[in-house]
């Protein structure tokens, strides 16, 4: 595709429910990230792949967050036994030249 | 102190003005400084980069660098309510992959 795409866009999950949250890199993008953003901060990163490598999981809060991208392509963000403080839009870029992301639309996680 | 620091605003000006945003990183090590637009509700988009000390102009933008001081700026001329939208820096890190966002600056362009 054109652009980064993410699924689902929108996932509301019961507190302790495991999710999934998909993310299509712009083709050929070496580089693949994950931020996470709450409502009126900015976005803190979560991790970074280098084709299928993750080189850095510095920013993932527990051992509840964990992400793999297989294949270099594909990633997949998943969280599991969700809490109330995970509610947040999960963001996912791409990035050919360093620095310059190229952001999905997000996927906004609300937890109840 | 965190690692980016912006003034969170908003900071509102008058259509054809200039708007000014400030931000400051802690990183000594950055190379590579960026600017990202994030309309209400929408992604970050990437409008600005800069490498070297000083001025770079794009369009109606202004990025100026200053790492001795660890100051990076940017400038809005002719500012349009389409400009209105909050405004991410973000310094590349000494890899220059990895991007530590500020908490952005909200401009609000009244006509």
């Amino acid at each position: 595709g054109a652009g980064v795409s993410q699924s689902p866009r929108y996932k509301v999950a019961k507190r302790g429910q495991d999710v999934a949250l998909r993310c299509d890199p712009i083709s050929g993008h070496v580089s693949l990230f994950w931020y996470q953003q709450a409502l009126g901060q900015g976005p803190e990163f979560l991790t970074y792949f280098q084709n299928e490598a993750q080189l850095d999981k510095s920013g993932l809060p527990s051992d509840r967050f964990f992400a793999e991208r297989p294949e270099g392509s594909v990633s997949t963000l998943k969280i599991q036994r969700t809490q109330q403080e995970d509610s947040a839009v999960y963001l996912c870029a791409s990035s050919s030249p360093p620095g310059e992301l190229f952001f999905g639309e997000g996927s906004r996680l609300t937890v109840l | 102190q965190k690692e980016v620091e912006q003034n969170s605003g908003p900071l509102s000006v008058p259509e054809g003005a200039i708007a000014s945003l400030n931000c400051t990183y802690s990183d000594r090590g950055s190379q590579s400084f960026f600017w990202y637009r994030q309309y209400s509700g929408k992604s970050p988009e990437l409008i600005m980069s800069i490498y070297s000390n000083g001025d770079k102009e794009d369009g109606r933008f202004t990025a100026q660098l200053n790492k001795a001081s660890q100051y990076v700026s940017l400038l809005i001329r002719d500012s349009q309510p389409s400009d209105s939208a909050t405004y991410l820096c973000a310094p590349g890190g000494a890899a220059g992959n990895k991007l530590t966002f500020g908490g952005g600056t909200r401009v609000l362009v009244k006509p």
